[in-house]
């Protein structure tokens, strides 16, 4: 699992409320990513970091905002969730630098009632 | 549109039949990355075949890629039950400069091993 955690592994939370997930990891890799997977739509990248404060959207960043304050944690946020944001969310970082092997994190199931 | 998209959408064989998932893509690539989904877990990766690179094997896996037909397919000899799961490839997008090394998933090939 290249020592990738995801916090909560689950959470159902209300239409409207924030919330935080929680990537971490052990081994100081420099990039790092937040997928969501959706059936029909595979993963689709939200935001990604190529080091400390750096970070940038990706395809389906809407909605989402993203911290990396230290190098071991990739914070992605929920500003007001919304139904639509339902989904199961992935963490990846990529060992060895860009343009290597991405490994991924176990998930965390997310329900916006 | 998907960068990459696979086929079949579903694939079901018998154990110790070979299976071949084929993945697609439209856009020049730096990498493809073929990954395992078993239901409702996370991804494993499996192969990562450069674009410079034309065939890698892992064990039962031979990946081939072929850039001047944009496409890609990763075949699973000798299959097991345990082979039952979702298989992704995924694309390293060349865009000229730094990609960061997004990823650009398809749908998957959900595949169905029978003992």
């Amino acid at each position: 699992d290249a020592g990738i955690t995801q916090s909560p592994r689950h959470k159902v939370t209300e239409t409207g409320t924030p919330v935080t997930l929680r990537c971490h990891q052990t081994e100081n890799h420099r990039y790092m990513y937040w997928y969501r997977q959706d059936p029909g739509h595979g993963l689709r990248l939200i935001h990604y970091s190529y080091g400390v404060k750096d970070t940038d959207k990706g395809e389906v960043s809407d909605g989402y905002s993203v911290s990396r304050s230290k190098t071991e944690d990739f914070l992605l946020t929920l500003e007001s969730a919304t139904s639509s944001q339902t989904s199961v969310y992935f963490c990846a970082i990529s060992v060895g630098g860009i343009r290597e092997t991405q490994y991924f994190g176990p998930g965390t199931r997310l329900l916006v009632l | 549109s998907q960068q990459g998209e696979e086929d079949p959408q579903a694939l079901s064989i018998q154990e110790g039949e070979n299976a071949t998932m084929n993945c697609s893509y439209k856009t020049s690539i730096n990498n493809l990355q073929w990954y395992r989904q078993n239901s409702g877990r996370g991804l494993v990766h499996l192969i990562l075949i450069r674009s410079n690179e034309r065939e890698k094997h892992s064990g039962r896996l031979r990946v081939t890629l072929d850039t001047s037909k944009k496409s890609s397919s990763l075949l699973i000899t000798a299959s097991r039950a345990a082979d039952t799961a979702s298989y992704f490839c995924a694309t390293d997008v060349y865009a000229g400069g730094t990609s960061y090394g997004k990823l650009t998933f398809g749908q998957g090939t959900i595949l169905t091993v029978h003992p």
